[in-house]
């Protein structure tokens, strides 16, 4: 049982760039999360889920989009990347409150 | 507008004794409370819950303390071992039409027990 798995760990990308971050979960979770965190802060919600097919905003969507077309995958997908978008990156998964953290993708954008 | 607050940014300890931590919030739906650790380049972990409807939650060294009235909850880690340093978040939640789940986050407190 890995719980959550987050890929890649690190990355570094070009402004303008895109790419994936992807969160799997082993545990049949209906509710998924992706936050990020800045340093000396604490997290924020980008997207979340409640199962499979549903998605919705949280408090910091914009430049960020998801999918959740099955109940263990949850990828975060940033189109343009912007230096604003340097953070790391948590998903988490819950399914009675208490939610499951991922390791966390470090990303930079220059 | 910063619904659930740590004040302290950080906080040192000599080992074996109290560890306390503190987090304020604002919002009276809130009805579930976490504590989470997190160590460097690692996700938060899990470490103590509690809902409304209790005052106090204990588990091992930890122990979690809700004053509904003061919209205040505290974290007790006793005896502090220098395993424990690291940064404490406290998040909470409340029960909403669409059961989302969703945790709001403070800003997190570093602990450092010193040996």
């Amino acid at each position: 049982n890995a719980g959550v798995t987050q890929t890649p760990k690190f990355r570094i990308l070009k402004i303008g760039q895109s790419m994936t971050l992807q969160c799997t979960q082993d545990m049949n979770h209906n509710y998924m999360y992706w936050y990020r965190q800045d340093p000396g802060m604490g997290l924020k919600l980008i997207y979340y889920s409640v199962g499979a097919g549903i998605t919705d905003k949280g408090e910091v969507p914009n430049g960020y989009n998801v999918s959740r077309s099955t109940t263990e995958d949850f990828p975060l997908r940033l189109e343009l990347a912007a230096p604003s978008q340097t953070s790391v990156y948590f998903c988490a998964s819950s399914y009675d409150g208490t939610q499951y953290f991922g390791p966390g993708t470090r990303l930079l954008v220059l | 507008d910063q619904q659930v607050k740590q004040n302290s940014p950080s906080l040192s300890v000599q080992e074996g004794r109290i560890s306390i931590l503190n987090c304020d919030y604002t919002n009276s739906m809130f009805d579930y409370f976490l504590w989470y650790k997190k160590y460097p380049a690692e996700g938060p972990t899990f470490l103590i819950s509690i809902s409304s409807i209790k005052d106090k939650n204990e588990d091992g060294r930890f122990t979690v303390f809700l004053n509904k009235s003061a919209k205040h909850l505290s974290l007790h880690i006793v005896p502090s071992q220098p395993g424990d340093s690291a940064v404490y978040f406290c998040a909470a939640s409340a029960v909403d039409s669409s059961n989302t789940g969703k945790l709001i986050f403070g800003q997190g407190t570093t602990l450092q027990v010193k040996p």
